[in-house]
């Protein structure tokens, strides 16, 4: 699975959107883009995925780079509740054998202000 | 949508004792199930990967007659966690996948080795 980087922590203010980064410069033609959030003491939650198009859903929308190089979660109104660690994950869609697991990397820790 | 449920959430033993964590599909069937753990301020780590009525893999590093794991049915995976040791003190997370590309996760156990 190719390699994400996120930048280890960010800021947003109530309110306001909230823009995660991850570079996966090395992805492949059958890779998707995964995001998960982990509040604290709590599962990873799944947020959204997508292969090359740009994805909405009711939670955030997947903003991905023409050359799939990088992509940016975009949460539209964030609240206090979305503080969480945001992990970008790379990795096939549809395994050729037995389920594969999910790789997390150290994620961004954001912080939604009041 | 996919529940997992884990159990219990958390709990508390004395070192040497041994604790089972439960980890059950609600409404779905999980061939596959996954056991990470994750130490504070920390990603998830993946530990072993359960296959139903087989053996457990397990990652390098993690011990597998002191980490076991049965997935015994389509639904349900435990983790038992033998003489345990404050060291093992953690956070331990299941996952399992439903279809080809959706992971859900459980809510989490924390162990506490006293």
């Amino acid at each position: 699975d190719a390699k994400t980087t996120q930048p280890p922590s960010m800021d947003c203010a109530e309110g306001r959107a909230a823009n995660l980064p991850c570079n996966h410069s090395t992805i492949s033609g059958n890779e998707y883009v995964y995001w998960y959030r982990q509040i604290h003491s709590q599962g990873p939650q799944y947020i959204i995925h997508g292969l090359k198009n740009n994805e909405t859903n009711e939670m955030a929308s997947l903003i991905i780079t023409e050359d799939r190089k990088s992509s940016t979660l975009i949460l539209p109104h964030a609240t206090l509740r979305d503080t969480a660690v945001y992990y970008c994950i790379v990795r096939v869609g549809r395994s050729s054998g037995s389920a594969r697991q999910l790789t997390f990397g150290s994620g961004t820790q954001l912080t939604v202000l009041p | 949508g996919a529940v997992v449920s884990q159990h219990p959430s958390w709990v508390i033993c004395k070192s040497g004792t041994s604790v089972k964590i439960e980890c059950r599909s609600l409404d779905f069937q999980a061939t596959t199930m996954f056991w990470y753990r994750q130490f504070p301020k920390q990603s998830l780590m993946l530990m072993a990967t359960s296959n139903e009525g087989s053996k457990a893999t397990y990652e390098q590093g993690v011990e597998k007659d002191k980490f076991l794991i049965n997935h015994a049915s389509l639904t349900l995976s435990t983790l038992t966690v033998t003489s345990a040791h404050p060291e093992d003190s953690s956070f331990y997370i299941c996952s399992a996948r439903q279809g080809n590309y959706g992971y859900t996760f459980g809510s989490g156990t924390r162990l506490t080795v006293v």
